[in-house]
């Protein structure tokens, strides 16, 4: 099956740095999405990309669908302790919305 | 409430036993899916279904058994649970490319 890896599997920021994340693919996707899991939680949708080369914005949150459509960045601009959680990368195909998960990016913020 | 609930939360259970863990939503969603978190896995897909009465196997479905004969309703059995059953499940349902996800169980096989 499809496989989603998802670097790196950690990251120990300061508040107010930037982060960057991303996702490889070892087939093509025509969707690509990012979750956010809070502690206790289960995942909430961030951002959804449809197009190959599409850059996204949601607030501090920037995505882009690769040119190859078989990776995803996501980037987070000027970290605050709300941003603390999992983010998982997701692909989605034409005809079917189930969806394969990455393994995800543990954020944590070193006070 | 509107939304998609899980119950129960948290369920120790034991090795040979069967379980089911209940999943509803009030969206009339026509997609519903079932995930397994584990650690170093991620979000894995163990059966997902397009509408009432179809239903499809993920990822890792051996161990599992699903059923949906209405719309709002996606139960999850375990029909003998095992020790690497123990994990966070997760139920979602979709409409035009989001999924929303319920709060999860927390089984534990002993």
């Amino acid at each position: 099956g499809q496989q989603l890896n998802q670097s790196p599997q950690s990251m120990f920021i300061q508040e107010g740095e930037d982060v960057s994340m991303n996702c490889t693919s070892s087939s093509i996707f025509n969707t690509w999405l990012w979750y956010k899991q809070d502690p206790g939680e289960g995942p909430v949708l961030l951002i959804a990309l449809y197009k190959a080369g599409e850059l996204t914005s949601n607030g501090r949150l920037t995505a882009q669908f690769g040119i190859t459509r078989k990776d995803s960045f996501l980037n987070i601009s000027a970290s605050i302790p709300s941003d603390v959680g999992i983010y998982f990368c997701a692909g989605q195909n034409f005809g079917n919305e189930k969806l394969t998960f990455g393994t995800g990016t543990r954020l944590t913020i070193i006070p | 409430d509107a939304g998609i609930t899980q119950s129960p939360r948290y369920k120790i259970t034991e090795t040979g036993r069967q379980v089911t863990l209940m999943c509803h939503q009030t969206w009339s969603h026509s997609y519903m899916f079932w995930y397994r978190q584990d650690l170093g896995h991620g979000l894995r897909l163990i059966y997902y279904s397009a509408a009432a009465d179809i239903t499809d196997k993920g990822e890792v479905p051996d161990g599992y058994v699903v059923s949906r004969s209405k719309t709002e309703n996606f139960p999850l059995t375990l029909e003998s649970a095992t020790r690497s059953q123990t994990s966070v499940y997760f139920c979602a349902s979709s409409a035009y490319l989001e999924a929303f996800f319920g709060q999860g169980t927390r089984l534990t096989v002993v």
